[in-house]
């Protein structure tokens, strides 16, 4: 069974750090391109980031860039985010996502139950 | 980046009525090279992370009833839903994978009348 399980989430104060980790399990880690995806409380879905198989591509989104870094680690089967400057706007549940082939252009077929993050002083 | 708009925001649909929602992408996530249309659809209940119903426009994910049926090409899409059940109140969004942004819709709220 695929399971996705995020940690990390908390309440930090704006312009601080924060490391949000997914466990994955159930499937082969690294044949998979992984995402992040988030959703400010009340309001809609926004891709964040994602990270190529091996780790050799990643992409975020524009609001995100410069000062998040996604990252993976095969032998723990493990993605983390890391979030830098952290502002208000960023406050939102933090969702991991597999992406369902072997490509960047994919959809999300299993996701994570979410870990909270609160930007506020 | 690509916006995708999708209507109606919420609407209340009897049990074993009809839903039907709409999903317009700002360009074509239409990709010539295989003739698939990169459009995702998924239900999100309170509380719950979201669950992938449709892919490729019109492909059912294993497991979804098939009540569930997506069409649509190029930049209009739809969800419907062809005899609505209690627990199929959630919100629904489309999402476009055709560019990096991997943009969503703001969502549907489906309630029951």
């Amino acid at each position: 069974e695929v399971q996705l399980v995020e940690s990390g989430g908390d309440l930090v104060q704006p312009g601080g750090s924060l490391r949000l980790s997914c466990a994955a399990s159930g499937f082969i880690f690294k044949d998979y391109w992984m995402n992040w995806v988030r959703q400010a409380p009340g309001k809609g879905l926004e891709w964040v980031a994602n990270i190529k198989k091996d780790g050799s591509d990643k992409y975020y989104v524009h609001s995100v860039n410069g000062r998040f870094t996604i990252s993976r680690d095969t032998a723990r089967n493990s993605l983390y985010l890391q979030m830098n400057s952290l502002r208000a706007e960023d406050t939102a549940v933090y969702y991991c996502a597999r992406g369902a082939r072997n490509s960047q252009y994919v959809y999300f077929d299993y996701w994570g139950q979410g870990t909270p993050v609160t930007v506020s002083s | 980046d690509i916006v995708m708009t999708q209507s109606p925001d919420s609407l209340a649909v009897s049990l074993g009525e009809r839903a039907t929602i709409n999903c317009k992408s700002s360009q074509s996530v239409f990709y010539d090279s295989n003739k698939m249309n990169y459009l995702a659809w998924y239900q999100q209940k309170p509380g719950q992370p979201p669950k992938l119903l449709i892919y490729w426009a019109s492909t059912r994910e294993s497991g979804v009833p098939d009540r569930f049926s997506g069409s649509g090409s190029g930049t209009d899409f739809t969800l419907t839903i062809t005899s609505l059940q209690a627990e199929d109140v959630a919100v629904y969004y489309c999402q476009q994978f055709y560019d990096m942004s991997h943009s969503f819709g703001q969502g549907t709220k489906v309630e029951l009348k």
